[in-house]
């Protein structure tokens, strides 16, 4: 159980366009989603949290206009990368807390590998 | 500031040696703690967590991990190691305890010799 996906798992876009990437929880709901982003070598950084029916919470330093995310659903969150540059260019993973957790464990998409050209 | 720090960048350990992957935390109290593993093109699996309680916990593929709150330390062990188990490992701290944010160490590659 608690499995979580992402799609795609990995695209490539041309400079100045949007992408969006979806996560899913697909055996349970999630009040809460969280999305990171993963340099290379580099730890996770928590970009947003996201509550099911209202407006993320971004990290200082990520700007909300460029990074939209959307959690319409118990089991679906968006992030949609607008206007991408080569920049932008990275790993991107959610995760999800399930409605029933009691002990905050998060569950982790496999994440989505975003190139920009 | 809250920071995460594994010291360790990447370790080569022989099958069948045993392991031990540091971890430590800044901030004085006692925080939730994670092991997670990453392996190429795989998400995180969770491998061991400290909430309370006892501070020796027993994870999945056989990991343990140890708390020491006097030294700020979360450190993963096993015993021996097995190829299977070269992958990236992650210590994660939620310093709030209220499921919000997780922050993350730099990982260490752990590489596994025949």
């Amino acid at each position: 159980g608690a499995v979580v996906s992402q799609h795609p798992s990995r695209v490539i876009c041309k400079s100045g366009t949007s992408v969006k990437i979806e996560c899913r929880s697909l055996d349970f709901q999630a009040t809460t989603m969280f999305w990171y982003r993963q340099f290379p070598k580099k730890s996770l950084m928590l970009m947003a949290t996201s509550n099911e029916g209202s407006k993320a919470t971004y990290e200082q330093g990520v700007e909300k206009d460029k990074f939209l995310i959307n959690h319409a659903s118990l089991t679906l969150s968006t992030l949609t990368v607008t206007s991408a540059h080569p920049e932008d260019s990275s790993f991107y993973i959610c995760s999800a807390r399930p409605h029933w957790d009691t002990r905050y464990e998060q569950y982790f998409g496999p994440g989505t590998r975003l190139t920009v050209t | 500031a809250q920071s995460v720090t594994q010291p360790d960048i990447h370790i080569t350990v022989s099958e069948g040696a045993s392991l031990e992957l540091r971890c430590n935390y800044s901030y004085g109290a006692t925080p939730y703690l994670f092991w997670y593993v990453q392996s190429p093109g795989q998400g995180l699996q969770l491998l061991l967590k400290y909430f309370s309680g006892d501070t020796l916990v027993q994870g999945i593929k056989g990991f343990e991990a140890e708390f020491k709150r006097s030294q700020s330390s979360f450190n993963l062990r096993k015993p021996s190691v097995h190829w299977s188990d070269a992958a990236e490992y992650f210590c994660a701290v939620d310093f709030n305890q209220a499921g919000t944010a997780l922050i993350f160490g730099k990982g260490t590659t752990l590489s596994v010799s025949s």
